[in-house]
């Protein structure tokens, strides 16, 4: 069975902090895919990264990065001088290989609130 | 970029009464799936729809659910009576290989059983 943990239910920062997103995730699966999805108030789920268990390099997007560790299976995500814009709802997710292509296990989510 | 376009944004039904939620997948996609989200829940998988046949359903989708490729373009959810608890946000997407590539979500059908 897969699971993805969000022990983060809300975060509360001020525009400019760095703020990081934790993700936990379990698999037997040695093939997986993990992934970042972003849901804004207008609740559409926007694709933000997606990370195979062969990759451990870290990765960059801007003020996005993502720290992938398989030693302790997290998922992080750091959003560098957070801005007003990036308030929304984030979504850790996985998917194991073979059979079950496409089908994500998401994590609850953690409400980020960016104030002014 | 591409846009997976899901119709209604909005549907109220009364409990019993059947619906059928919409979605018109990225033209060159082969894989369909549905996800819902219950208010403030996680966002669930349904059901994933390749070569015209489903390919893997989870404990949700039981004799209730139904879907459908009518045509080369629409994916369909039938809920056939719905129940109080079907209210939610179904969320359609589609993907264009089986290398676990992205996954393009719809923005959504929020269905509210009355």
């Amino acid at each position: 069975a897969q699971k993805v943990t969000q022990a983060q239910t809300e975060i509360s920062v001020v525009e400019k902090e760095d703020v990081t997103l934790d993700c936990v995730y379990e698999t037997r699966d040695t093939t997986y895919y993990l992934f970042w999805y972003k849901q804004p108030p207008s609740g559409e789920l926007v694709f933000l990264i997606r990370r195979n268990s062969f990759d451990e390099q870290n990765e960059i997007s801007g003020r996005y990065s993502w720290n992938f560790q398989k030693s302790t299976s997290s998922f992080n995500f750091t959003i560098t001088a957070s801005q007003v814009v990036d308030s929304a709802v984030y979504f850790c997710a996985l998917n194991a290989g073979g059979t079950s292509y496409g089908k994500l296990t998401f994590g609850q989510g953690t409400i980020l609130t960016v104030h002014p | 970029e591409p846009e997976v376009t899901q119709t209604p944004s909005h549907q109220v039904t009364q409990m019993g009464q059947e619906v059928i939620l919409r979605c018109v997948p990225i033209s060159n996609h082969l894989y369909f799936y549905w996800y819902r989200q219950i208010l403030g829940q996680k966002v669930e998988f349904l059901v994933s729809f390749y070569n015209n046949e489903i390919s893997e359903k989870s404990e949700i989708f039981d004799d209730q659910f139904s879907v459908e490729r009518p045509d080369g373009s629409n994916f369909t959810l039938k809920i056939r009576s719905t129940k109080l608890e079907d209210s939610a946000m179904y969320f359609c997407a589609s993907g264009g290989s089986r290398t676990n590539e992205k996954l393009f979500f719809g923005s959504g059908t929020q269905l509210s059983v009355l």
